[in-house]
């Protein structure tokens, strides 16, 4: 149980293009979604959390315009790299979590991730 | 700024020892912790969690919680080949963010056949 796909698993994409990343639950209702992005040699890095239905929560000095994220339905998520920059490239992952997290038992379970790449 | 904390290694380790991880997290109000294990090129996936002093135990896998000291560890027995991988620790945050996870940067393990 707990599976989170995401679609593509690779993309290579010209500077100034947009790339849509899909993220699903598979087995599960997803109450909130996280989107994370991850540089080489470095940790995973929140960029915002999604609540199905309403409006994403963005991180500090994440671009709410830049990064569009849409929590359609409680199996979908989808990330939208608007005018993608070579800046941009990096290895993004979903996950999601059943709950809203508050509850302490509540965890996250990652999809396999996307890796873009702006040329 | 809730901080979290891991040697990044690389721990090195023989076949069938004791793999030992730590972690230490600023955050006092912090409920629950997280082991996350990412192979090189590919996303976390969970190992345990736990919330509760003390310790936990699955299969060749124990996590140890003291939050006294703010201190979470991670044991593990019988050490494979493939274990080798960057084992990340997550703490989920209190208070108005306590649905947010924050995540150390990593131990590098390397268990030699």
């Amino acid at each position: 149980g707990a599976v989170v796909s995401q679609h593509p698993s690779r993309v290579i994409c010209k500077s100034g293009t947009s790339v849509k990343i899909e993220c699903r639950s598979l087995d599960f209702q997803a109450t909130t979604m996280f989107w994370y992005r991850q540089f080489p040699k470095q940790s995973l890095m929140l960029m915002a959390t999604s609540n199905e239905g309403s409006k994403a929560t963005y991180e500090q000095g994440v671009e709410k315009d830049k990064f569009l994220i849409n929590h359609a339905s409680l199996t979908l998520s989808t990330l939208t790299v608007t005018s993608a920059h070579p800046e941009d490239s990096s290895f993004y992952i979903c996950s999601a979590s059943s709950g809203s997290g508050g509850r302490a038992q509540e965890t996250q379970y990652f999809g396999p991730g996307t890796r873009l790449l702006v040329l | 700024q809730k901080e979290v904390e891991q040697n990044s290694g690389p721990l090195s380790v023989p076949e069938g020892a004791i793999a030992s991880l730590n972690c230490t997290y600023s955050d006092r109000g912090s409920q629950s912790f997280f082991w996350y294990r990412q192979y090189s090129g590919k996303s976390p996936e969970l190992i345990m969690f736990i919330y509760s002093n003390g310790d936990k135990e699955d299969g060749r896998f124990t996590a140890q919680l003291n939050k006294a000291s703010q201190y979470v560890s991670l044991l593990i027995r019988d050490s494979q080949p493939s274990d080798s991988a960057t084992y990340l620790c997550a703490v989920k945050g209190s208070g108005g963010s306590n649905y947010k996870l924050t995540f150390g940067k990593g131990t590098l393990l390397t268990v030699n056949p």
